[in-house]
């Protein structure tokens, strides 16, 4: 069974600093995909990465993806208030695309 | 702009009452899921289908709960009888695995209260 571990559970921070969320899990996948969610509403893909070495930004945000070390980061590059949400990644199980997601980092920004 | 079509959004009932749940997936895509999201046990997946047929539901208690794909444009699950420990938001997620993106996208969810 995959497990997945993200960690820290709840960052706070403040604008203007940077800041990685570690998304770690137990078993071999070749692919993972980061999602974000707002208070109340749902799952908004952010990243999907693919193969091993993978790296995607989207403006202040830059995900990357070790598959030998099944180890995933999501950095954030001199935060916002606006990204104030919570952070889940999900590693995908064998070719039948299942996610397995983690517990989510919460994430506040602060002014 | 495609998204994913969940019924109802917001659902109150009692105890023991049936709850359907629906979902519409995104045009062609054609793997669907359900997730459940609770505070104590976060994203949990349901069920699962990959062109209409059931690839896992391990995730679901088979008593109480179940999940179909009637058509390639609707998914329902099924909860009968509900229990207050079944109030949860329920997700219902679409994707192509094949596609160039490989997202998969999630509905809105389906707000459900048992009490």
């Amino acid at each position: 069974e995959l497990k997945v571990e993200q960690n820290p559970l709840f960052l706070s921070m403040q604008e203007g600093k940077n800041y990685t969320i570690y998304c770690n899990y137990s078993t071999t996948s070749d692919r993972l995909y980061w999602y974000r969610q707002d208070p109340g509403k749902s799952l908004e893909s952010l990243f999907v990465l693919l193969s091993n070495g993978a790296v995607k930004q989207e403006g202040r945000l830059m995900a990357s993806l070790d598959t030998k070390a099944r180890l995933s980061t999501l950095h954030i590059t001199a935060a916002v208030h606006d990204l104030s949400a919570t952070y889940f990644c999900a590693p995908g199980e064998g070719s039948n695309y299942k996610l397995t997601f983690g517990k989510g980092t919460l994430l506040t920004v602060n002014p | 702009d495609a998204r994913v079509t969940q019924t109802p959004r917001h659902k109150v009932t009692e105890m023991g009452q049936e709850v359907t749940m629906r979902c519409q997936p995104i045009l062609g895509h054609n793997t669907v899921f359900w997730y459940r999201q609770t505070m104590m046990q976060g994203l949990e997946l349901l069920a699962y289908f990959r062109n209409r047929a059931p690839l896992d539901d391990s995730g679901m208690p088979k008593d109480r709960f179940s999940a179909e794909m009637p058509d390639a444009t609707l998914a329902t699950l099924k909860i009968q009888p509900s229990e207050p420990r079944d109030s949860a938001v329920y997700f219902c997620a679409s994707g192509l695995p094949t596609g160039l993106r490989n997202t998969i996208y999630f509905g809105e969810g389906s707000w459900l209260t048992v009490v």
